[in-house]
């Protein structure tokens, strides 16, 4: 059964704290996406690779976020300091190169 | 600048109704629009999708209209069920340059009241 899996599923944490989110693409898949849901703001792009080469982190803040492919199999997004503004579901997709992204079901994100 | 706007922001529905949602974009380089069908707790999952060069697509009870000359598109689900009570949403991405990125609508919450 071939899936996204993203981990934590839940992360509360206190403002200031380091927080990491990890992604598990589907095997074979090239292209990695992270993207932020909000009520306010919806679906956002933070970043995408390709390759596991950052072709695009222009949604992302930043001074605070960083996104990494330290291999195939994991990608992770690194919040450092966290911020209250930053409580949202993160979700990872993967896909073939033009074909269609699969989503993971998410990190459910709370900075208190 | 939101380059994909989506309306209703939400919709209840008797159950066997028709359940329309409607999508407008302003970037004329996408060319691939797919809906997406998010369950509380997962993440969005594609539902059905349709390339400019046709003007609707039907998949079982849904079905994609497309009008490029507006810049619209819109969903809709045939006989509505409880069981498609989700939020939808609807995205534009440009794959002909071999890219996949998504630019989503805000959503739609749908409510199929029995």
């Amino acid at each position: 059964d071939a899936r996204v899996t993203q981990t934590p599923r839940h992360k509360v944490t206190e403002m200031g704290q380091e927080v990491t989110m990890r992604c598990q693409p589907i095997l074979g898949h090239n292209t990695v996406f992270w993207y932020r849901q909000t009520m306010m703001q919806g679906l956002e792009l933070l970043a995408y690779f390709r390759n596991r080469a950052p072709l695009d982190d222009s949604g992302m803040p930043k001074d605070r976020f960083s996104a990494e492919m330290p291999d195939a199999t994991l990608a992770t997004l690194k919040i450092q300091p966290s911020e209250p503004r930053d409580s949202a579901v993160y979700f990872c997709a993967s896909a073939l190169e033009g074909t269609e992204a699969f989503f993971g079901q998410g990190t459910r994100l709370t900075v208190v | 600048q939101q380059q994909v706007k989506q309306s209703p922001q939400s919709l209840i529905v008797q159950k066997g109704g028709i359940s329309i949602i409607n999508c407008a974009y302003e970037n004329t380089a996408f060319d691939y629009f797919p809906w997406y069908q998010q369950f509380p707790g997962k993440g969005p999952a594609l539902l059905i999708a349709i390339r400019p060069d046709v003007s609707e697509k039907k998949e079982g009870r849904f079905t994609i209209s497309f009008n490029k000359s507006a810049k619209q598109f819109s969903l809709h689900i045939m006989d509505s069920q409880p069981g498609d009570s989700a939020t939808y949403f609807c995205a534009a991405s440009k794959r002909s340059s071999g890219y996949s990125t998504l630019t989503f609508g805000k959503g739609t919450m749908l409510l199929v009241s029995p």
